[in-house]
């Protein structure tokens, strides 16, 4: 079995400030970890993926991940916030065995302080 | 980038009724696509894998006769929640994986989603 778990259920920054959300997975194989970005009225939109590459991922508009075995933990980071990075953002886990189905945590709801 | 659409965004209806919704790859095909509901303040939960040309699979607990799904073609996949009823009441949101694509594991593409509102 899989599962995400995400820290925070809300996360509160000044624009300009560095970004944490975290999110730690439980699977019994070797996971592939996914960050997805919903922003209102939109479709989900993939930020970043591991898939047993790099430990550090980067991905789109400045924001990467760090795969950490050991902690079983797989936080998204961003150096600066920016008020575009408003938005509900979403781990997902997906092993190889299986199904291979996306199982999504419950989401972290990022706001910006201007 | 691959686009997926859905149609309608929002659909009010009565309890009874059914209600169609449409999820296209607008520029890719896709042999499969898959059908989640979100909970408001809640996770995606997968409802169903939709392949073209057979059966889709349900996930466990969920009811095949009263949400049907149909993928006709590569680039169209339909869910049909029939003889709805308040607690039907959703966000249903569809994927696809364009071709070539390893499985689920590999990117999905999401459209934007469907609000169903039962009265």
């Amino acid at each position: 079995a899989q599962s995400v778990t995400q820290l925070d259920s809300h996360v509160s920054v000044s624009e300009g400030t560095p970004v944490l959300l975290r999110c730690n997975y439980s699977s019994s194989y070797s996971p592939s970890l996914f960050w997805y970005v919903q922003h209102p009225n939109k479709g989900l939109q993939l930020l970043l993926k591991y898939t047993s590459a790099a430990t550090l991922v980067k991905g789109i508009n400045g924001f990467e991940a760090e795969f950490k075995k050991s902690e079983t933990s797989f936080h998204l980071t961003k150096p600066s916030a920016h008020m575009s990075d408003a938005a509900e953002y979403f781990c997902v886990v997906s092993v190889l065995f299986g199904n291979e189905k996306l199982t999504f945590g419950t989401g972290t709801r990022l706001t910006i302080i201007p | 980038g691959a686009v997926v659409s859905q149609h309608p965004s929002w659909v009010i209806c009565k309890s009874g009724t059914s209600v169609k919704i449409e999820c296209r790859s607008l520029d890719f095909q896709a042999t499969t696509m898959f059908w989640y509901r979100q909970f408001p303040k809640q996770s995606l939960m997968l409802m169903a894998t939709s392949n073209e040309g057979s059966k889709a699979t349900y996930e466990q607990g969920v009811e095949k006769d009263k949400f049907l799904i149909n993928h006709a073609s590569l680039t169209l996949s339909t869910l049909t929640v029939t003889s709805a009823h308040p607690e039907d009441s959703s966000f249903y949101i569809c994927s696809a994986s364009p071709p070539g694509a390893g499985g689920p594991r590999d990117t999905q593409y999401f459209g934007p989603g469907t609000r169903l509102t039962v009265l």
